[in-house]
């Protein structure tokens, strides 16, 4: 069974910091995995797509990186904004019972503040 | 990218009532997918609603509980029936294009 995990659950850092947030899973046959943003109580914003076959993917100050084989991708923002205050989830696509599905972490919690 | 559009984006329900979530997208797609997140934990996929037939329902999820609509290719609905505390969530709506996933701003749901 796929499991994704992210760590740290939550990071504080000052703002102008750059910073990295992990997702881990544990079963490389996926077909991409997407980062996602959430601000409190609110749907999902999608900010990055890594088909299985990239290695990074670049939107901005942030920029995604995939390694399928480890089973490893990091999210990282350049220059930290107090805009950029969310839950960050990552989530990883794979076939399951015939279909297609998206099995998601729980997110790290971002604080930067001013 | 698709827009999605989700209502009501907040509620406060009395237990044993019901309530039924709107999603409406900008642009046909043949499924629309009903996910739950409790507070603190990661996404939930409940149900994949398909036009002209039965939604299909997750593991831990039926059709009593949460009964979906697909009357056409832009709309859905799901009832949250006969709400207790443990209802108390965010119900998100989500289409994908091909391969990526976008959502709805989220219902957030609270049973007193």
């Amino acid at each position: 069974k796929q499991e994704v995990t992210q760590i740290p659950a939550a990071l504080s850092v000052p703002e102008g910091e750059n910073l990295v947030l992990n997702c881990s899973f544990t079963d490389s046959a996926i077909y991409n995995l997407q980062w996602f943003r959430q601000d409190p109580g609110k749907g999902l914003t999608s900010l990055l797509l890594i088909q299985s076959s990239q290695r990074e993917q670049t939107s901005g100050r942030l920029n995604a990186s995939l390694d399928k084989s480890s089973g490893r991708s990091t999210l990282y923002i350049a220059a930290s904004q107090p805009g950029d205050s969310a839950t960050y989830l990552c989530a990883v696509r794979l076939s399951q019972g015939g279909s297609e599905k998206l099995v998601f972490g729980k997110g790290t919690k971002l604080t930067v503040n001013p | 990218s698709a827009v999605i559009s989700q209502k009501p984006s907040r509620d406060i329900c009395q237990r044993g009532t019901s309530l039924t979530i709107q999603c409406q997208v900008d642009s046909q797609v043949t499924m629309m997918f009903w996910y739950r997140q409790q507070p603190g934990q990661s996404l939930t996929l409940i149900a994949t609603a398909n036009q002209g037939s039965e939604a299909t329902y997750e593991s831990g999820f039926v059709i009593d509980k949460f009964p979906i609509s697909r009357p056409n290719l832009t709309f859905s609905t799901l009832t949250v029936s006969n709400m207790s505390p443990e209802d108390s969530s965010i119900y998100l709506c989500s289409v994908e294009d091909p391969g990526e996933a976008f959502f709805g701003q989220g219902t957030r749901l609270t049973v007193v």
